[in-house]
């Protein structure tokens, strides 16, 4: 079956310390994305991908860093600058990515839940 | 404004009954709108999409869009139990420089028995 993996599904840190998330899809999707979400708000983008070795900032890149150096990989790296960590974060992907006019849906992962103490 | 907006709820329908959800966008010129459904700890699941004008069904939910207005609705009928979730709206949105998808806040939908 053809999807989107992201681990682990609960991850918990010590403040300081860097950690990263994964997230491999099997669905020949072109784009890839990382959101983040913190309770009672919307989904925030943080970084997204259109294609393998180039990314973009979304709009909480602040503190965050991607690699995409496989089409089918998208890990995020949460470093010790990102001054509020705690929060379930989201991987996606599409067949097309944001530049186009009609967007393909977003095929969204199981989410990290990232607890930083 | 916010760009993507909706009523946080909670929306409280009977079962049977049929759910309205209603979401509203700020720019003019957005072509591409979704819906999605997020239970409690889970990541969001796609319920539908619609680009043009008017109605689209599918099953029990049917999306409707008014460019117009600048609104998109979400109806749910014969609402089940299973249906209470967090539905979250999303538009694709043009910033000048580049189009960017825009989630809402999301509506709570509880279905009462």
């Amino acid at each position: 079956d053809g999807g989107i993996t992201q681990s682990p599904k609960y991850l918990f840190r010590k403040e300081g310390q860097n950690v990263t998330l994964s997230c491999e899809q099997n669905l020949n999707h072109d784009a890839m994305y990382w959101y983040r979400q913190d309770p009672g708000q919307g989904l925030r983008l943080i970084y997204y991908s259109q294609i393998v070795n180039d990314f973009q900032k979304g709009d909480i890149a602040e503190g965050y860093s991607v690699s995409r150096e496989k089409k089918e990989s998208f890990p995020l790296t949460v470093t010790s600058a990102q001054k509020n960590p705690t929060a379930f974060y989201l991987c996606a992907s599409s067949i097309v990515g944001q530049s186009s006019s009609y967007n393909s849906p977003l095929h969204f992962g199981n989410g990290t839940r990232l607890t930083v103490t | 404004q916010k760009e993507v907006e909706q009523n946080s709820g909670p929306l409280s329908v009977p079962e049977g009954a049929i759910a309205s959800l209603n979401c509203t966008y700020s720019d003019r010129g957005s072509q591409s709108f979704f819906w999605y459904r997020q239970y409690s700890g889970k990541s969001p699941e796609l319920i539908m999409f619609i680009y043009s004008n008017g109605d689209k069904e599918d099953g029990r939910f049917t999306a409707q869009l008014n460019k117009a207005s600048q609104y998109v609705s979400l109806l749910i009928r014969d609402s089940q139990p299973s249906d209470s979730a967090t539905y979250l709206c999303a538009a694709v949105l043009n910033t000048g420089t580049a189009s960017k998808l825009t989630f809402g806040t999301g509506t709570r939908l509880q279905v009462t028995l």
